[in-house]
């Protein structure tokens, strides 16, 4: 069955370490998404991918980074970590157009924390 | 900027009751409205999902109906069971392929 999968599900890090979440999926989605989850805020769009070479950013870009170099995977990079990242994060993939849906597909999370 | 939000934050209800969880979106050019279900610790689960033609849709004992006019989603459970307790997401499309999240409503349901 198709499925997205993030690593690693849990994360320690120090203040200024560089730090990659992955996410990969294997629905063959176009379309790529990075959210975080606080508190109080919902959901908030990081970074977005429309398809391979394609990066925009979202709401709360400032300190994240992606690159889509393949159709499956769309890795987060936090340059220099801060205690303000502590969050969890979610990939999410959603269809083409054509489809008429977008329906987003979520993977499981990866709960971070910045020390 | 489309706003997305949900209301109540939380809700108690006693096992068997038939409850109703509410969405309102600010701009009503959304191309679909998306419910979820998350648990504790866990990702988001796909509940219903209504395309902007759409009125209605209906999964088992969940109902998702979306009348853009009013700038508003409800999800409606019928006869409630513990299992239904969770934190319920909806999540507004508002013309590109992102999806704009309100801040969900925690759902208990007491046996």
């Amino acid at each position: 069955d198709a499925e997205i999968t993030q690593s690693p599900r849990h994360k320690i890090t120090e203040t200024g370490r560089q730090v990659t979440l992955a996410c990969h999926q294997t629905w063959n989605h176009n379309n790529m998404f990075w959210y975080r989850q606080d508190l109080g805020h919902g959901l908030r769009l990081i970074h977005y991918s429309y398809g391979v070479h394609d990066t925009n950013k979202g709401e709360v870009s400032d300190g994240y980074s992606v690159s889509r170099s393949n159709t499956e995977d769309l890795p987060l990079t936090l340059e220099s970590a801060a205690s303000s990242q502590t969050s969890v994060y979610f990939c999410a993939s959603s269809e083409l157009p054509e489809s008429s849906s977008y329906e987003q597909y979520f993977g499981p999370g990866t709960r971070l924390t910045v020390t | 900027k489309q706003e997305v939000t949900q209301i109540p934050a939380a809700l108690s209800v006693p096992e068997g009751e038939n409850l109703v969880l509410n969405c309102s979106f600010t701009d009503s050019a959304i191309y679909n409205l998306q419910w979820f279900r998350q648990d504790p610790g866990k990702g988001l689960t796909s509940l219903l999902l209504i395309q902007s033609s759409q009125r209605e849709q209906t999964s088992g004992r969940l109902n998702a109906s979306l009348d853009k006019s009013s700038g508003r989603s409800t999800l409606y459970i019928a006869a409630s069971q513990p299992g239904d307790s969770a934190t319920y997401l909806c999540a507004a499309t508002p013309g590109t392929y992102k999806y704009i999240f309100g801040t969900g409503t925690r759902l208990k349901v007491l046996a």
